[in-house]
């Protein structure tokens, strides 16, 4: 069985850091590309970031280029979200999610990232 | 940025009626994909590539679609569809999702 498991939101401040991360179990972690999607309170989707297999290819949109690192260790099967100068539009429900076909076919729990001072 | 833009935003449904959300995309995407998201719950892929039905969908649920135009399909409403659905598109970068379609039970 697939399963996605996020850690390590909560309450940050603007401006402040925070690191995200994902354990993936149930597949074979290495052979797909893995991605991140935010949903802000009471909102639609939001795509964050993609990553390669290998890690070596990363894509974002405008709204996080810049301040948001994906990362991958295909070791320990897990992905990493570092996010830098957090601001207030921040403030999101963060998924872990495989992709597939184009498209997002196994999503985690998600976890609840609030920046405000 | 292709912009996604779904009707109806919302609409309600009675058992066994067919239900249609439409998907209007801004420029051509080669394909679509559709999610359902129950209310506290992780979005759940319904339809990849536009009209293949992921894993454990219930073939109540179809998807067809081109260019810009694409749409989701309940053909049968059943109580556990009410939920809010969204379309993706991952044709041109960055991917972008519509805002929703919320489907309520009649």
């Amino acid at each position: 069985e697939v399963q996605l498991v996020e850690s390590g939101g909560g309450l940050v401040q603007p401006g402040r850091s925070l690191k995200l991360s994902c354990a993936a179990s149930g597949f074979t972690f290495s052979n797909y590309y893995m991605a991140w999607v935010r949903q802000a309170p009471k909102k639609g989707l939001e795509w964050v970031a993609t990553i390669s297999t290998s890690g070596s290819r990363t894509y974002y949109p405008d709204s996080v280029k810049g301040r948001f690192t994906i990362s991958r260790d295909n070791a320990k099967s897990s992905l990493y979200l570092q996010m830098n100068s957090l601001k207030s539009e921040d403030t999101a429900t963060y998924y872990c999610a495989r992709r597939r076909h184009g498209g997002f076919d196994y999503w985690g729990q998600g976890v609840m990232v609030t920046v405000s001072s | 940025e292709i912009v996604l833009t779904q009707s109806p935003t919302t609409t309600a449904a009675s058992p066994g009626e067919k239900v249609t959300i439409t998907c209007l995309a801004s420029s051509s995407v080669s394909n679509m994909y559709w999610y359902q998201q129950k209310s506290g719950a992780s979005p759940k892929l319904l339809i990849y590539s536009t009209s293949s039905l992921a894993s454990g969908v219930p073939d109540r649920f179809s998807g067809s679609g081109s260019g810009t135009s694409y749409s989701l399909t309940i053909n049968t409403m059943e109580a556990e569809d009410a939920a809010t659905y969204y379309c993706q598109q991952w044709s041109s970068n960055p991917d972008t999702f519509g805002a929703g379609t919320k489907l309520e039970l009649k």
